[in-house]
């Protein structure tokens, strides 16, 4: 079965960019739709956009002015980056996998951002 | 964009049989898949495609979806089905393909 890990800062300063990359094992990553969602402390879940091993995208409207998701398949992984963060970003980023793409087979563990004013 | 309604909380015995809606609007035209989320981890799916399991999720668990009401059903709870829950439809009704979630339900076992 398809692992998924995610990497990146803990803490990014607001008004710069959070970079998360999500490493696939178990799996090649030329195969499936990659996700990336993200729930604030205390709240529920927020899909942030998926990307296709053919880098095809689509984004949750609400972010897709500051999203950009990427894959790089000759590293197994994909990347997810987000202009301009504020507070309200703050978040556990999770990254994520489907082979049917209208629900979620695989969820990485998860990886606390914090934006610091 | 499309809404999905989840009661905030609801509490079982254990033993007992515990019912978690999902309401939205003709939800019963869409495929709704759950998800368990225990504390300080990651979710896991439960429920795909209204009703059928994934590998390794027990048969107390099903699903059933008509109407505007979408249901997870847990049968003979147990303290390890404590978490949250949330219901979760992909909708293409706009311009775009999106996920869209539930804002999720805590099951206590009291």
């Amino acid at each position: 079965q398809v692992q998924l890990q995610e990497s990146g800062p803990g803490l990014v300063k607001a008004s710069e960019t959070l970079s998360l990359t999500c490493t696939v094992s178990g799996g090649s990553i030329s195969s499936y739709y990659w996700s990336w969602i993200r729930q604030p402390p205390g709240k529920g879940l927020e899909w942030i956009g998926y990307i296709y091993h053919s880098g095809s995208t689509d984004y949750n409207a609400s972010l897709k002015s500051r999203v950009t998701i990427s894959v790089d398949t000759s590293k197994n992984q994909f990347s997810l980056r987000l202009n301009s963060v504020t507070a309200a970003d703050t978040a556990v980023y999770y990254c994520a996998s489907s082979r049917a793409l209208i629900y979620i087979d695989v969820w990485g563990k998860g990886t606390t951002v914090t934006v610091s004013s | 964009s499309y809404v999905l309604t989840q009661p905030p909380s609801v509490s079982v015995a254990p033993g007992q049989t515990a019912r978690i809606t999902c309401g939205g609007n003709n939800i019963g035209s869409k495929s709704v898949h759950w998800y368990q989320q225990r504390p300080g981890q990651a979710p896991v799916l439960v429920v795909y495609d209204d009703s059928d399991r994934p590998s390794g999720i027990p048969e107390r668990f099903s699903g059933s979806n008509s109407g505007n009401t979408a249901t997870l059903t847990i049968s003979r709870v147990e303290a390890g089905d404590e978490a949250d829950y949330y219901c979760q439809v992909w909708d293409s009704s706009s311009d775009h393909f999106l996920w869209v979630f539930g804002g999720g339900t805590k099951l206590t076992v009291l």
